[in-house]
């Protein structure tokens, strides 16, 4: 079935620092979208990107999508604490109908 | 506007009896969507749901767990006879519909039901 693959699972940076979580898919997605999780915390939607090579901009956090729509980014310039928390890629293929999450990458701040 | 409301928010159970989820989605949401989360684990979908149809379960383990969603009331799942494998925590999400061409509708997710299994 369809995997959405996640890395690094955990990254810890100093605060000021860049960071960026990639995510795979298996197979060709209709969509892609990025959640945040805080510890304790629900996931909250970040964005959702659809079009091949799409690029989408929010303050400091960069996403894109590939060319291809198997592989997606998310990077964040100058980290900040309140950045602090997990970062989920999730996925839809082109034929179904579910939400396929990656593990997700979990970021730490130090300041 | 009240968001998507999962009751209880911690529930204990013995091995061996039957746990029930709910989860009231958004105002004006008619999709929920299930989903269950290990400690550093990702979200693993489970079963998606609209008004009284279940439109995708094929994440849903085949034995012990039920999914509905109601005309009225809220959605529930439903794990009988649990194991200490079940414990973890569920996610309950809505959204307002579910896609839309290549588009997917964003999902708003509630608060979680933490069950632990004794």
């Amino acid at each position: 079935g369809q995997q959405v693959m996640q890395i690094p699972q955990y990254q810890h940076v100093q605060e000021g620092e860049d960071f960026t979580t990639y995510c795979n898919s298996s197979t060709t997605l209709s969509n892609i979208q990025w959640y945040k999780q805080r510890p304790g915390g629900h996931p909250v939607f970040l964005i959702q990107l659809v079009k091949s090579g799409e690029v989408k901009k929010q303050k400091r956090l960069t996403f894109q999508f590939g060319e291809a729509k198997k592989n997606s980014s998310l990077h964040i310039t100058a980290t900040q604490t309140t950045d602090v928390g997990t970062y989920f890629c999730a996925g839809r293929g082109q034929a179904g109908t579910a939400l396929i999450f990656g593990k997700g990458t979990t970021l730490s701040v130090s300041s | 506007n009240a968001g998507v409301m999962q009751n209880p928010r911690h529930l204990v159970r013995r091995r061996g009896q039957e746990a029930r989820l709910r989860c009231s989605p958004m105002k004006g949401h008619s999709h929920v969507y299930w989903y269950r989360q290990l400690p550093e684990e990702g979200l693993k979908f489970m079963v998606y749901l609209q008004k009284e149809n279940i439109i995708d379960e094929s994440g849903m383990p085949k034995e012990r767990f039920s999914a509905e969603f109601p005309k009225e009331g809220p959605s529930i799942l439903r794990i009988q006879q649990v194991v200490r494998g079940d414990s973890a925590a569920y996610f309950c999400a809505s959204s307002p519909q579910g896609t839309s061409g290549g588009s997917s509708y964003e999902q708003y997710f509630g608060p979680g039901t933490r069950l632990t299994v004794t």
